[in-house]
């Protein structure tokens, strides 16, 4: 069966600009989560939806935002994008949260 | 706050040595531990998952164990090859929450 899929793969954006990523989890999963990782910081927590509603949020500021949609696709988004804002972005998605994780092959976003 | 910590940082083995990978965490109330494997670059693998209420999983030359009380998992390669070489990152999920909390990961080169 298909794995998690994120879009793009790559992305380079202006430091101001805002961009919109996309997750699409494994068919069944209706959990989806998306987790920041940095060569400082390492893998942080953004937030996970559940039948389109965010029960867990990190401790990121207010610019970094999701939705879920219906069909449990995902997509996040981040306004004003900052030079600490390039990581690579990673989806994971699961059944019903929480009993193992699959993730996604990551978005890697670089902010010049 | 749960802290998740894992030692050694980095790691260099001959192929074929049996090796183990420690991860320590601060707070016992987790749900389950995941284990994951990245290569440079790219989303986590999952490796093996363990529930709160186990001791121990194993999956090929992979084995991973868990004692809640002391805080400490291992994970056990036994025989390893080159192709093993890359990151191992195990993250904690705890009871009141639906976040995977992630150690910074042990970097593991096996030397043909």
């Amino acid at each position: 069966k298909a794995g998690v899929t994120q879009t793009p793969r790559y992305l380079i954006k202006t430091r101001g600009q805002q961009v919109t990523l996309s997750c699409s989890p494994i068919s069944g999963h209706r959990s989806v989560s998306w987790y920041q990782q940095t060569p400082g910081q390492g893998l942080q927590f953004l937030f996970e939806y559940f039948s389109e509603t965010q029960r867990n949020k990190g401790n990121f500021p207010g610019r970094f935002s999701g939705r879920q949609f219906s069909n449990s696709r995902s997509e996040m988004n981040v306004s004003t994008l900052e030079l600490g804002d390039s990581a690579l972005y990673l989806c994971a998605s699961s059944l019903a949260g929480g009993n193992g994780y699959t993730f996604g092959s990551g978005t890697r976003l670089t902010v010049v | 706050k749960q802290e998740v910590t894992q030692i050694p940082a980095a790691l260099s083995v001959p192929e074929g040595e049996n090796l183990v990978l420690n991860c320590s965490f601060t707070d016992s109330a987790i749900y389950n531990l995941q284990w994951f494997r990245q290569d440079p670059g790219k989303g986590l693998t999952s490796l093996l998952l363990i529930q709160s209420s186990q001791r121990e999983q194993t999956s090929g030359r992979l084995n991973a164990s868990l004692d809640k009380s002391s805080g400490r998992s291992t994970l056990y390669i036994a025989a390893s090859q080159p192709g093993d070489s890359a990151t191992y990152l195990c993250a904690v999920r705890m009871d009141s929450s639906y976040k995977l909390i992630f150690g910074s990961g042990t970097r593991l080169l096996v030397r043909p």
